[in-house]
């Protein structure tokens, strides 16, 4: 039963332009949300996240949007560079111990 | 700081071997520890979760154990591995439940042949 979805396996973005990584949810017991950014043969790297009393987190050039009645977060990259090429993945906590996981979205930014 | 160290990076066992693969974590005390497992074309898996020593929850019944021997080092096992045992398989630590980021090792790339 996946409760944390990424629908878009891929995606390929120019350097430069927004990169914007989707994902949905379905327990509407998660409150807190994180973006994880994970290169081939090493773990994943913690990027963003944001709580469900809010709406949206900005940390540079990351910005997470969350739209809880949508049961829908977003991560917004801009401006994407070509390091930013990476394996994104979302992650769904329901104040207990563990994430959910969605299955990434494989990011290309191209120069 | 704290850091997070797995071993070994990569392994090639053949059905039916024992596993064991460490994670022990510096810098911090009482953390809880996970594991996790990404097979190909998959998210990530949770395997088993602890917030302390002797306090281990699974979460996928599958031909797998954890153990916690120390309260800074988990444990992965199987007494016979499965051709589907195959994958990349993270450990992880944080602090509490609340909201704190698990962080998590660089991975032990596991291939049974």
């Amino acid at each position: 039963d996946q409760q944390v979805k990424q629908n878009s396996p891929s995606l390929s973005v120019q350097e430069g332009r927004i990169s914007i990584l989707n994902c949905d949810y379905t327990n509407s017991m998660f409150d807190y949300f994180l973006w994880y950014k994970k290169y081939p043969a090493e773990g994943p790297t913690f990027l963003i996240s944001i709580s469900s009393i809010k709406d949206k987190n900005e940390d540079g050039r990351f910005t997470v949007f969350l739209n809880k009645s949508a049961k829908h977060l977003s991560l917004h990259i801009v401006p994407s560079q070509p390091g930013d090429s990476a394996v994104y993945f979302c992650a769904a906590r329901n104040s207990g111990y563990a994430l959910n996981f969605g299955k990434g979205t494989s990011l290309l930014v191209t120069p | 700081s704290q850091t997070i160290h797995q071993w070994p990076a990569t392994l090639v066992q053949p059905v039916g071997s024992p596993l064991s693969l460490e994670c022990t974590v510096e810098g911090t005390s009482n953390p809880n520890l996970y594991w996790y497992r990404q097979a190909a074309g998959r998210g990530l898996q949770l395997l088993f979760y602890s917030i302390g020593i002797d306090q281990i929850s699974s979460e996928v019944p599958q031909n797998l154990s954890a153990s916690r021997p120390q309260d800074r080092q988990f444990i992965l096992s199987s007494k016979k591995l499965l051709l589907s045992d195959s994958g990349f398989y993270l450990c992880a630590w944080t602090l509490g439940p609340g909201n704190s980021p698990l962080h998590f090792g660089n991975g032990t790339r596991l291939t049974v042949t």
